[in-house]
């Protein structure tokens, strides 16, 4: 089981916007809704950014959307702001009824 | 506010046994999944498996011959055994409470670094 590919890393100067891949198979992203994205400063625990490929939960800015197309969702941060950066990572379920991790994108607000 | 804190030994012995424990403090584990995640140093999120209140589990394919994941919902605890350890399973690990409904983490503890050395 593999993980989902995403950018080692992207940038971006503040107010600008940024978008984030996660590109996996029929099999996970694109065959299923269950994409969720999550932020992680550095020696801290992630936190859920977007879930159900593009519902925010309650608190988070709504800078941050999701979205997907094919095998591909995406995690877009509008008007970015220096506390943005940070690492992200994708998730979601599998056909095989279980759950993978996208290999993590370094975020640096320029 | 739900809290969730890991705890239990911060080295462990190659070939020996992780154990490590998540509390839940501030709600109701039922009905609920509660996963365990880890990272390596320097590197990405793998997910190892969940323990719904019930009982009934679900483990990543890779670690699925060496982890076990239990619940005791009487104290309000969920944990995590590994068996057979290297020093790949080097790592911060993690509990979180899954919305399965949702596929997503919405709570997580503060993370437990474990070292698996001689």
């Amino acid at each position: 089981q593999s993980a989902l590919t995403q950018p080692a890393s992207v940038s971006g100067s503040p107010g600008q916007s940024i978008t984030i891949s996660c590109t996996g198979t029929g099999g996970d992203v694109g065959g299923y809704n269950y994409v969720s994205w999550y932020q992680q400063h550095p020696g801290k625990a992630p936190k859920l950014m977007i879930y159900d490929v593009s519902d925010r939960p309650s608190g988070v800015s709504n800078r941050f959307s999701g979205s997907k197309s094919g095998n591909t969702a995406s995690l877009t941060i509008s008007g970015l702001q220096a506390e943005d950066e940070a690492d992200y990572y994708c998730y979601s379920y599998t056909s095989i009824s279980t759950w993978v991790f996208g290999g993590g994108t370094k975020l640096t607000v320029l | 506010q739900v809290q969730l804190q890991e705890s239990g030994p911060g080295l462990v012995k190659p070939s020996e046994t992780l154990s490590l424990t998540c509390t839940v403090s501030g709600g109701s584990m039922s009905p609920y999944f509660w996963s365990w995640i880890r990272q390596p140093p320097g590197k990405g999120l793998e997910w190892i498996g969940y323990v719904y209140s019930s009982g009934s589990t679900n483990y990543s394919p890779s670690l699925k011959s060496r982890v076990t994941i239990s619940v005791d919902t009487s104290k309000n605890q969920f944990s995590l055994r590994l068996i057979s350890v290297t020093a790949a399973d080097t790592a911060v690990y993690y509990c979180a409470r899954f919305i399965l409904m949702s596929g997503a983490f919405d709570m997580w503890g503060q993370g437990t670094r474990v070292t698996v050395s001689s």
